[in-house]
């Protein structure tokens, strides 16, 4: 199964752009790369996903490599409840297990 | 719409015991995908239903199991409960199976388990 590495943790400032980076060197053409993030006492919450070209929703921007080994997840003005552990996932084809890593906790400073 | 729901949100049982947690995934989603969240090893899939059929299984044992009724409702049962089986269980649901883009989950709040 194709895995992802993150930092621990990062912290930001508020209303400052966050760049949470994402590195998943065995990623196969056809995995999805997925983002979600979970604020404390919450179960998981979607954030964004792409395959190969840069996506953007409300929430959030999802930059991703040439190669697609990594990505960069971007909020564009980080504010306190954006404070959570941010997962970056691969949907593996041919198993469709979603892997988890260990994600980021990213700390939002006043 | 109402979100995925899940009961009970807490549980206290011995070892030996068995348990049967349920999900009601948002309106219209046939997939139901369920989780094992712990502090040391983190979110770790367990099993993925849909349209009633179980599509994969994460590497628990056989003590883990499920199943999916013709409402999409589904049930996760842990029977011979062990210490460790002590974990947030989360049900996320999703209106395409895994596999098919948007595959977006969408989770529930959690139901603790807690074995002593």
């Amino acid at each position: 199964d194709a895995k992802t590495t993150q930092p621990n943790s990062m912290e930001s400032n508020e209303e400052e752009p966050v760049h949470l980076p994402c590195n998943h060197s065995t990623i196969s053409g056809t995995d999805y790369i997925h983002w979600y993030r979970q604020l404390p006492s919450q179960g998981p919450e979607y954030v964004i996903h792409g395959l190969t070209s840069n996506v953007n929703n409300r929430m959030a921007s999802l930059a991703i490599a040439e190669d697609r080994k990594s990505s960069t997840l971007i909020l564009h003005r980080a504010t306190l409840r954006d404070a959570a552990v941010y997962y970056c996932i691969l949907s593996t084809s041919g198993t469709y297990k979603y892997i988890f890593g260990t994600g980021t906790r990213l700390k939002v400073l006043a | 719409k109402a979100g995925v729901t899940q009961t009970p949100r807490y549980l206290i049982k011995t070892r030996g015991q068995q348990v049967t947690l349920s999900c009601s995934p948002i309106s219209g989603h046939r997939s139901v995908s369920w989780y094992q969240q712990t502090p040391g090893q983190g979110l770790q899939f367990l099993f993925e239903y849909f349209s009633e059929t179980q599509r994969n299984k994460g590497n628990f044992p056989g003590r883990f199991s499920g199943r999916q009724f013709s409402n999409s409702r589904s049930e996760m049962n842990v029977s011979t409960l062990e210490l460790g089986d002590s974990a947030l269980y989360l049900c996320a649901s999703s209106l395409t199976p895994s596999g098919r883009d948007p595959y977006e989950q969408y989770f529930g709040p959690g139901t603790r388990l807690t074995v002593t």
